[in-house]
């Protein structure tokens, strides 16, 4: 594998389920992010982690919680999603956060739709 | 805040037609300036970038030049394809924490 890659695709659940979105970059990276992507809006960051650190977390829902067990992976638990959390979920990677100019490489995304 | 706006979609071409699509932004000190492209079920790719005033970026034919003065960064092809029809993000590196600030997006469609 190379790049950014993200598991699941595509996820549907119900507002009850408790599902994880899972993300790994083969980069090297320092940094990872997760982003929302709906439809009309420009793309949201929800978090970033900087050397398994969390940084930002801008205002995000509690149902929505990250985690960074090492600069590789990063994962995004959901739990009791209302149906307009449905969008895609893009996460990224870059080298260092806090150099400026440096671009952010983006996995596939996982479309999630809450019935 | 630091913002990105860019022209709003969908725009539609004739394949080999000029494309320009505007991107401008509101940013304090001195943001590196990016397109990305997204293809349809697909994430975002790092299209072109620049990093300081009357930079060129350029990538695949595309090209974009940041003009401080104006605060543009708008997106150039000079003979688009069909497989350029995709949605087209400017975005700048304004974030607290490095993030990357986004525009809604530019869809474009390419006819035969």
């Amino acid at each position: 594998e190379t790049g950014v890659t993200q598991t699941p695709r595509h996820l549907v659940m119900g507002m009850t389920n408790k599902k994880s979105l899972k993300c790994e970059q083969h980069l090297g990276h320092n940094a990872m992010y997760w982003y929302k992507q709906s439809a009309k809006k420009p793309l949201e960051l929800m978090f970033v982690y900087s050397l398994e650190e969390r940084v930002e977390n801008n205002s995000v829902p509690s149902r929505f919680s990250p985690e960074c067990p090492n600069s590789s992976h990063l994962f995004l638990h959901l739990h009791t999603l209302q149906p307009e959390d449905s969008a895609l979920y893009l996460c990224a990677s870059s080298q260092d956060p806090r150099a400026r100019g440096l671009e952010q490489y983006f996995g596939p995304g996982t479309r999630l739709t809450v019935t | 805040g630091d913002s990105v706006t860019q022209m709003e979609g969908p725009v539609t071409l004739s394949e080999e037609a000029f494309l320009t699509i505007n991107c401008t932004y509101t940013a304090t000190g001195y943001p590196s300036l990016f397109w990305y492209v997204q293809y349809p079920g697909e994430g975002l790719q790092l299209l072109l970038k620049a990093t300081k005033a009357d930079d060129k970026g350029s990538n695949k034919g595309f090209e974009a030049t940041y003009r401080k003065e104006t605060t543009s960064f708008h997106l150039e092809k000079g003979s688009v394809q069909v497989s350029d029809s995709a949605v087209y993000f400017c975005a700048l590196s304004g974030g607290s924490q490095g993030n990357l600030i986004f525009g809604k997006g530019t869809k474009l469609s390419v006819k035969p």
